[in-house]
């Protein structure tokens, strides 16, 4: 069975501070894909990286950067110099195929405020 | 990139009375839809896997006959909350996906649903 864990409920740092979101999942397929999302308060989710399971190089874009470690099963998400534009919850998900389609579950979600 | 619309974005209705929500796969053929909840707060949770032209696929857990879906064709899938409670008060989203792209989902902006 399929699970993401996102133990950070809550994080709140200053404009600037770096901050690292976890994500940690589970899965007996070998196949599998890894996304984060950012929610903002107008509820639309906001697609920002797609990992697959056979690709553990690390991705950086802009100030975003994700760090993929299957041995660890963690796919963390950190912000560099952050801002307070940055402020939403944002969701760890894993699609792993099931009955010749794949299907997707997200993680509780952390929500982040970034104060000014 | 590919776009998903639903309509309505939000929709208050009574006690007792049935709701239909559409989402629609504006620029590509979507064979799989799927519908998701979220509680304020909380996380997406799937409710179900509709694919075009079959019965949708329902998560444990959630009623069939209360929550209907429909997905008569490529790009529109409906779902249509039936004799609404304020317990049915969620945040509703669907999401898409292209045929042959068996990890990619393309997510709608949600449709916020008050029953009164």
């Amino acid at each position: 069975a399929q699970k993401v864990t996102q133990a950070q409920t809550e994080i709140s740092v200053v404009e600037k501070e770096d901050v690292t979101l976890d994500c940690v999942y589970e899965t007996r397929d070998t196949t599998y894909y890894l996304f984060w999302y950012k929610q903002p308060p107008s509820g639309e989710l906001v697609f920002l990286i797609r990992r697959n399971s056979f690709d553990e190089q690390n991705e950086i874009s802009g100030r975003y950067s994700w760090n993929f470690q299957k041995s660890t099963s963690s796919f963390n998400f950190t912000i560099t110099a952050s801002q307070v534009v940055d402020s939403a919850v944002y969701f760890c998900a894993l699609s792993e195929a099931t009955g010749g389609g794949f299907k997707t579950i997200f993680g509780a979600g952390t929500r982040l405020f970034v104060k000014a | 990139g590919a776009v998903v619309s639903q309509h309505p974005s939000w929709v208050i209705c009574k006690s007792g009375t049935s709701v239909k929500i559409e989402c629609r796969s504006l620029d590509f053929q979507a064979t799989t839809m799927f519908w998701y909840r979220q509680f304020p707060k909380q996380s997406l949770m799937l409710m179900a896997t509709s694919n075009e032209g079959s019965k949708a696929t329902y998560e444990q857990g959630v009623e069939k006959d209360k929550f209907l879906i429909n997905h008569a064709s490529l790009t529109l899938s409906t779902l249509t909350v039936t004799s609404a409670h304020p317990e049915d008060s969620s945040f509703y989203i669907c999401s898409a996906r292209e045929p042959g792209l068996r990890y990619e989902q393309y997510f709608g902006p949600g449709t916020r649903l008050t029953v009164t």
